[in-house]
């Protein structure tokens, strides 16, 4: 079974510092890493997509790197500002129909 | 980009009644579509998998007969709780797939029974 993990489960940064989110999963076997950013009681906004071919994908100040073999994604981003503050899940494909197994987010607050 | 939309945003029901909430797909067509339940604090849990013209796929432990899903056309898909009781509150959420962009999200329903 797929296990999700997502480390560290809460971050605080002052603005303008780096900001490295972690996410693990046990199967190799993936379709697709999707990494997400939740607001309080918001639904989720998609950031970046990384097929299981690609070894990373940017946006902007969003970087995601991808890591197969030994079932790691890192998302970096880069001079974090106040509002880069939420809550961000990474989300793994591992089935054909598109079921989606996710982390249990890490928390991020960015300090003025 | 892919848009979906969820309705209603929030909802406030009395124990007993039912309530049904949308979801569309806006400028794509979703043959798939996922909810999902998330409790305060914590991540989000699979509920069923929506499928157009069929029957749902529920996740182990998920009612089927409380949880009522409907998937009647490309860009529509309802998910009904039915007899709604306190431990029922939670934020739901929606998604589709498209293939291009991967997977979008409603922007939740916050149920809450009283």
């Amino acid at each position: 079974k797929q296990e999700v993990t997502q480390i560290p489960a809460a971050l605080s940064v002052p603005e303008g510092e780096n900001l490295v989110l972690n996410c693990s999963f046990t199967d190799s076997a993936i379709y697709n890493l999707q990494w997400f950013r939740q607001d309080p009681g918001k639904g989720l906004t998609s950031l970046l997509l990384i097929q299981s071919s690609q070894r990373e994908q940017t946006s902007g100040r969003l970087n995601a790197s991808l890591d197969k073999s030994s079932g790691r994604s890192t998302l970096y981003i880069a001079a974090s500002q106040p509002g880069d503050s939420a809550t961000y899940l990474c989300a793994v494909n591992t089935d054909s129909w598109g079921k989606l197994q996710f982390g249990a987010g890490t928390q991020v607050v960015v300090t003025p | 980009g892919a848009v979906v939309s969820q309705h209603p945003s929030w909802v406030i029901c009395k124990s007993g009644t039912s309530v049904k909430i949308e979801c569309r797909s806006l400028d794509f067509q979703a043959t798939t579509m996922f909810w999902y339940r998330q409790f305060p604090k914590q991540s989000l849990m699979l509920m069923a998998t929506s499928n157009e013209g069929s029957k749902a796929t529920y996740e182990q432990g998920v009612e089927k007969d409380k949880f009522l899903i409907n998937h009647a056309s490309l860009t529509l898909s309802t998910l009904t709780v039915t007899s709604a009781h306190p431990e029922d509150s939670s934020f739901y959420i929606c998604s589709a797939r498209d293939l291009d962009e991967g997977y979008t999200f409603g922007s939740g329903t916050r149920l809450t029974v009283v």
